[in-house]
């Protein structure tokens, strides 16, 4: 049984690119969320996708945008990169229904990404 | 808003020892979860126990426990008979409708 998978495992910007990051949930999971860590940090909420709508949001920019397919794979797009866009990106998928924290979420391996 | 408190930047225990990982939150919510996460150099977030706010009994997941005080909004983890493969670093989160981590603890184990 596969877990959440990301891709790529790695990857370098400058600033003003845009960066498109992939996320296959866990075999039978419908909900997708993804979280931003900083170096040193803990994961901070971006977003959380259910039934291919955004259902929650934390506090980030409209830079910040997603995206779910109808396999409940989703993308996470980062427009007008900032140097304080490097970060870890993590994706977590779960069972949708009982809100974001209802259900356990299980993590990918993340997306290291560096804006230079 | 919610915030969650990690007081420990790092924590060191002797292998088969025990130790207790500090986490405290504030929330004005009366349901909600609380996690504590294990991510280890590989970086891959791992569950290592849940506890709903509206139970009042503490949760267990073998070696370890927490110790929940929801009037105090203090939240710890226990680790029993520690391993070398404990070592990591062991993040605290609040979860309603949104998911809010501490900065972490970095807990090391020695032989």
């Amino acid at each position: 049984d596969a877990g959440v998978t990301q891709s790529p495992t790695h990857l370098i910007k400058t600033r003003g690119q845009q960066v498109t990051l992939r996320c296959s949930p866990k075999s039978g999971h419908d909900t997708v969320s993804w979280y931003q860590q900083a170096l040193g940090q803990g994961p901070q909420f971006i977003f959380q996708y259910y039934e291919e709508e955004e259902r929650q949001r934390g506090n980030f920019p409209d830079r910040f945008s997603g995206h779910q397919f109808p396999n409940y794979s989703s993308e996470l797009n980062v427009n007008a990169l900032l140097l304080g866009d490097s970060a870890l990106y993590l994706c977590a998928s779960s069972l949708g229904g009982a809100g974001l924290a209802g259900n356990e979420q299980f993590f990918g391996p993340g997306t290291r990404l560096t804006v230079l | 808003a919610q915030t969650v408190t990690q007081s420990q930047p790092e924590m060191s225990v002797q292998e088969a020892e025990t130790v207790t990982l500090s986490c405290t939150y504030d929330t004005s919510e009366s349901d909600y979860y609380l996690f504590w996460y294990k991510q280890p150099p590989s970086r891959q977030m791992i569950l290592v126990i849940r506890q709903e706010a509206y139970k009042q009994q503490n949760a267990t997941e073998n070696r370890f426990s927490v110790n929940f005080q929801k009037a105090a909004k203090s939240f710890s983890l226990k680790i029993s008979d520690s391993q070398l493969g404990d070592a990591a670093m062991y993040f605290c989160a609040y979860g309603d409708n949104d998911m809010r981590f501490g900065a972490g603890t970095r807990l090391t184990v020695k032989p």
